[in-house]
Parts: C-alpha cells; sequence; structure tokens
C-alpha cells in the first residue's frame, strides 16, 4: 500500500515571502500521480497542483511549483509571494493508476500554513 | 460554477437515528464516487468507493452496515448513517471522477454532529 507522509504539521510565513512544504511517499508503482490540495477554513478541498510521475519536469501553476524528486520519493510545493489568502491546511496526495488502489487518493496528515502579514 | 454537490452541509441529530448525505455530479455521468472522513485538523481517510450500479466497496476497519453507500445513478451517490453515535461526528466529504485517468472533484463537505 502506498503511503504518505508530510513531516510538518504546522509552518509559517511572512507575506510576500516564499515556503516550501515538504512531501514523501513510498510506492512500488513507476506510474502515478501527485497532488497538492489546499483546504481553508471553509474546508472545501481546492486542488493546487498536480503532477504526472512519468513527467520530469516539475509542474509550475502561478505562484505555485513543486520539486519532484522520483528516485527520491520526494514531492514538495514552494509557494512564492505569499499572500494572506494561502493561509490554509495543505494536503499531499497519492493516486493509483492501476489495480486495486486505481483511482484512490492517499493524503498525507497536512501542513497548517500561517500567513504573516 | 461546482461541479460537484454535497448536501447537506450541516446536520445535527440524535443519537440512535440515521442521517443521509447526498452526493450528486451536477455537469457530468460520474462512474466513481469516493466518500471520505475527515476528524479536525486531521488528514482524510477513505471510506469507500461507490461504482453506478454495484455494490460499494469498503476500507479495512470501515463498518459497511452502519455507513451504508448506494450509487442508483450515474449522478448521485447517497451515505446514510445509520443508528449515529456522537463518535460518528466528523466531516464527510465525496469526491467524484467522471471517468480513468481524469481529474476528479470534491464536494464541499458535511459537518455531522450528533447529540
Amino acid at each position: 500500500a502506498q503511503t504518505v507522509t508530510q513531516s510538518q504539521p504546522e509552518m509559517s510565513v511572512q507575506e510576500a515571502e516564499t515556503v516550501t512544504l515538504s512531501c514523501t511517499y513510498d510506492t512500488s508503482e513507476s506510474d502515478y500521480y501527485l497532488f497538492w490540495y489546499k483546504q481553508p477554513p471553509s474546508r472545501q478541498m481546492i486542488l493546487v497542483i498536480r503532477q504526472e510521475a512519468y513527467k520530469q519536469q516539475n509542474a509550475t501553476e502561478n505562484r505555485f511549483s513543486v520539486n519532484f524528486q522520483k528516485a527520491a520519493k520526494s514531492f514538495s510545493l514552494k509557494i512564492s509571494d505569499s499572500q494572506l489568502g494561502d493561509a490554509a491546511m495543505y494536503f499531499c496526495a497519492y493516486r493509483s493508476v492501476s489495480g486495486t488502489s486505481y483511482g484512490k487518493l492517499t493524503f498525507g496528515q497536512g501542513t497548517i500554513l500561517t500567513v504573516h502579514p | 460554477g461546482a461541479v460537484v454537490s454535497q448536501h447537506p452541509s450541516r446536520v445535527i441529530c440524535k443519537s440512535g437515528t440515521s442521517v443521509k448525505i447526498e452526493c450528486r455530479s451536477l455537469d457530468f455521468q460520474a462512474t466513481t464516487m469516493f466518500w471520505y472522513r475527515q476528524f479536525p485538523k486531521q488528514s482524510l481517510m477513505l471510506m469507500a468507493t461507490s461504482n453506478e450500479g454495484s455494490k460499494a466497496t469498503y476500507e479495512q476497519g470501515v463498518e459497511k452496515d452502519k455507513f451504508l453507500i448506494n450509487h442508483a445513478s450515474l449522478t448521485l451517490s447517497t451515505l446514510t448513517v445509520t443508528s449515529a453515535h456522537p463518535e460518528d461526528s466528523s466531516f464527510y466529504i465525496c469526491r467524484v471522477s467522471r471517468g480513468p485517468n481524469t481529474e476528479a472533484f470534491f464536494g464541499q463537505g458535511t459537518r455531522l454532529t450528533v447529540v
């Protein structure tokens, strides 16, 4: 079974600064998807960024980018120019593309991000 | 706009009663729906996977007789918490997939409080 680990329960950043959230995972699969989700106080899950494992190029979405290290099974999220609206709980997630876990999302424990003005 | 509608957003029920939560896909036919449970400041834990027209597949440790899942159509799945107890109080979220390797969408979630 796949596991996802977020070792930072809480992180904080000053507005306009950059912060990196860590995520590692364990799998024996060669093809899969990785995601970062944001969950604000409303608790609506919002997709931040997606990475396909067979793509070596790191995904980027505006101020959000990832550092995907497949061999190290690491998938960190960098938030540049942090804004107050970025404050939320962030989840790293893994999705299988085959086998009995096909389509299922496995989540990390989450990281609560606080943005200071 | 939202492509998944989950209802109700909040519900309070008495211990021993049953509560039904609905998850609807608004813009597409959903082949698979997933139900998650989340305790405060914790992660989302998958409870079961629901495929239209077939029985739901439950994760280990989830009581299928307590958490009844019905996926009777391609746009609707329901989760019924039967004989609810205070320990069932939690946030329940559905996730809807339109097909293999396509983006899936989350519902808004339901905060269940059992008193």
